[in-house]
């Protein structure tokens, strides 16, 4: 059974621009979670999609957007980056219910210069 | 609102001496909880979970916590650390009004001695 897939794992880009990352869950897994981690911050929840619904919002600004396509497909936006969107990102995917178990990609690590 | 402390960031044994790792939650309502095991560059591995069954909960690699609801604690062990076990260790927290959201504490960091 494969796991979550995430792409692309490494990704340097430029202050100012956009950027998208892709999460692949694992099949029949309907729920996407999205976490930034950091040395300072640690892991920190960003959203949750079910069904293409975002069903939970972390605490970030607007400038991280999120959506869900109808196979699960994930995609996370980042648009305007500034230096401290230099991140770990990780995608999880679950089957549902609180109690089940995210299974998590190995995530895309993100270098804003 | 639901929180998790894990005291000491660092953690260091011998090869063959005791873990312990320490999580405290905060959780308004009976709270899930589990232990997540990072290798570098690497996502996250589930060591074991809590879903209120038995409060002594065994995982994987000898891994075992145990739910304190008196103390809102939830302390991983391990009776012998290997070298193997040298990595990043998470415990986070979720409840049935949160959906899958995942609260993670700081992170502590195994270091096993030869």
């Amino acid at each position: 059974k494969a796991g979550v897939t995430q792409t692309p794992r490494y990704l340097i880009k430029t202050r100012g621009q956009q950027v998208t990352l892709s999460c692949s869950p694992i099949s029949g897994h309907r729920s996407v979670s999205w976490y930034q981690q950091t040395p300072g911050q640690g892991l920190q929840f960003l959203f949750e999609y079910f069904s293409e619904t975002q069903r939970n919002k972390g605490n970030f600004p607007g400038r991280f957007s999120g959506r869900q396509f109808s196979n699960s497909r994930s995609e996370m936006n980042v648009s305007t980056l500034e230096l401290g969107d230099s991140a770990l990102y990780l995608c999880a995917s679950s089957i549902e219910g609180a109690a089940t178990e995210a299974f998590f990609g190995q995530g895309t690590r993100l270098t804003v210069v | 609102a639901q929180s998790v402390t894990q005291l000491g960031s660092h953690v260091s044994v011998s090869e063959g001496a005791l873990v312990l790792l320490r999580c405290n939650y905060s959780s308004s309502v009976p709270p899930y909880l589990f232990w997540y095991v990072q290798y570098p560059n690497q996502g996250l591995q589930l060591l074991l979970k809590y879903t209120s069954a038995a409060t002594l909960v065994k995982g994987i690699n000898g891994f075992e916590a145990e739910f304190k609801k008196s103390e809102t604690s939830f302390h991983l062990t391990k009776p012998s650390a290997h070298m193997s076990d040298a990595a990043e260790y998470f415990c986070a927290v979720t409840n049935n009004n949160a959906g899958n959201m995942l609260t993670f504490g700081g992170g502590t960091r195994l270091m096993v001695k030869p």
